[in-house]
């Protein structure tokens, strides 16, 4: 079986401060992860995910996130954030080899505060 | 271009009836997929098509649930029998193809009362 978790359900931070999110995974097989970013009112949008190779991968509005095999986490991060990333964020995992279903975790509510 | 569309928005129908969600995905993608989000949890997988067929519904609930893709574009998500526990937002995502980038729809929220 595959599960993701996300260790904050919630993260309130003021604007310019860091943040990050953490997620930890669980499965059997090799994955690829994702986040996804739930704007209030929007639908899901993929934000990073990490295939293969490096595995510190960077989003276009300044996230990113990296890949740790030994302690099987993909923690999101970013140095400074901005009221516009308010938002919730998801940890995704897919099975790599045929597996076409996204495993999410519950999500993790990232407000920025002035 | 446009992206993934669902319709309805929101849906409130009564213990005990059927309902309908339709998915129009992304023009030239051939793979879509339902998710259902229950309050406070992320989206957990329903069924897989690609093409015409269900590829994988191993995420079905039980047999009240059914879908189809009949022209391999639009999608059909069917509940019978619909009972509180039902009540989420239903997702739908299409792709290029296996193993690729997922883009999700709107959602549609069903009520039931």
């Amino acid at each position: 079986a595959q599960s993701v978790t996300q260790l904050d359900s919630q993260v309130p931070v003021f604007e310019e401060a860091p943040v990050e999110l953490r997620c930890n995974y669980s499965s059997s097989v090799s994955v690829y992860l994702f986040w996804y970013v739930q704007y209030p009112n929007q639908g899901l949008q993929l934000l990073l995910k990490y295939l293969s190779g490096s595995t510190l991968v960077e989003s276009i509005n300044g996230f990113e996130a990296e890949f740790n095999k030994s302690q099987t986490s993909f923690h999101l991060r970013k140095p400074s954030v901005h009221i516009s990333d308010t938002a919730e964020y998801f940890c995704v995992l897919q099975g790599q080899g045929g597996s076409e279903k996204l495993v999410f975790g519950k999500g993790t509510k990232l407000t920025v505060n002035p | 271009g446009a992206g993934v569309s669902q319709t309805p928005s929101n849906k409130v129908t009564e213990k005990g009836k059927y309902v309908e969600l339709r998915c129009d995905p992304i023009s030239g993608h051939t793979a879509l997929y339902w998710y259902r989000q229950s309050l406070g949890q992320g989206p957990e997988f329903l069924i897989y098509f690609q093409g015409t067929g269900a590829a994988d519904d191993s995420g079905l609930p039980n047999d009240r649930f059914f879908a189809v893709r009949p022209e391999g574009s639009v999608s059909t998500l069917k509940i019978q029998r619909t009972e509180r526990g039902d009540s989420a937002v239903y997702l739908c995502a299409s792709s290029t193809g296996a193993q690729e980038t997922q883009y999700f729809g709107p959602g549609t929220r069903l009520l039931v009362l």
